[in-house]
């Protein structure tokens, strides 16, 4: 069964630190893995897109990782800001099907306190 | 920032009301999705369009219908709203012909019915 889990689900960090968010997949075939950001409210927002050959991806303070050998993505925030407070969403796609069918994790809530 | 609009942006309703929710893009894409979410869940692909006059249904089973008449345009109805179509329901749209593109999603239509 094709399925994206995300650790942990929420995660409290001060302001100026890093924190580093997981996600393992099952999807297969497997076709790319992007970072979103939801704000509260508010629709997520595409940070990074990694395909099977790209091992990690920058943007900004945000870096994602991806060993598609385990099936293991991370993306880590480098001296947070309040403005980081926010649900990450992995999203796997799979390779097999026309529409590039997307599979959500559940995401994690961050949240980052002065 | 995405050229992707949804309203109304919250709707509180009572049960047995006919409601549309609105979505438009700007981008010229020609695939559009809508998605349901609950809090703290991950996102469910309940319709999507590859272009004018084409519908399908995702995954995740729903009452509602969708049309698409124009490019821009991808309007999602319920004919008689119940409580447990309380929901968040995303839309978003991508422009590529391959699995690799981009979904660029709307603000969300926070949905409450009584």
């Amino acid at each position: 069964k094709n399925q994206v889990e995300q650790s942990p689900q929420s995660l409290i960090i001060l302001e100026g630190k890093n924190c580093t968010l997981q996600c393992n997949y099952t999807v297969s075939p497997f076709s790319n893995l992007r970072w979103y950001k939801q704000d509260t409210g508010r629709g997520p927002v595409s940070l990074t897109i990694m395909t099977f050959s790209e091992n990690t991806k920058s943007n900004g303070r945000y870096t994602a990782t991806l060993d598609a050998d385990t099936k293991q993505s991370s993306l880590h925030i480098t001296a947070s800001q309040l403005s980081d407070s926010a649900s990450y969403i992995c999203v796997v796609t799979d390779r097999g099907s026309t529409l590039g069918r997307l599979y959500f994790g559940r995401g994690t809530q961050l949240t980052v306190w002065p | 920032e995405a050229d992707i609009y949804q309203t109304p942006r919250y709707l509180v309703i009572g049960t047995g009301k006919k409601i549309t929710l609105e979505c438009s893009q700007t981008m010229g894409h020609d695939k559009m999705y809508w998605y349901q979410q609950d809090p703290g869940m991950e996102l469910h692909l309940i319709h999507y369009s590859y272009g004018v006059n084409s519908t399908e249904k995702g995954d995740l089973s729903s009452e509602s219908t969708v049309s698409r008449i124009r490019t821009e345009h991808f309007p999602l109805t319920l004919e008689s709203a119940r409580p447990s179509h309380t929901s968040q329901y995303l839309c978003a749209s991508s422009g590529l012909a391959q699995s690799t593109d981009t979904q660029y999603f709307g603000p969300g239509t926070r949905l409450t019915v009584l």
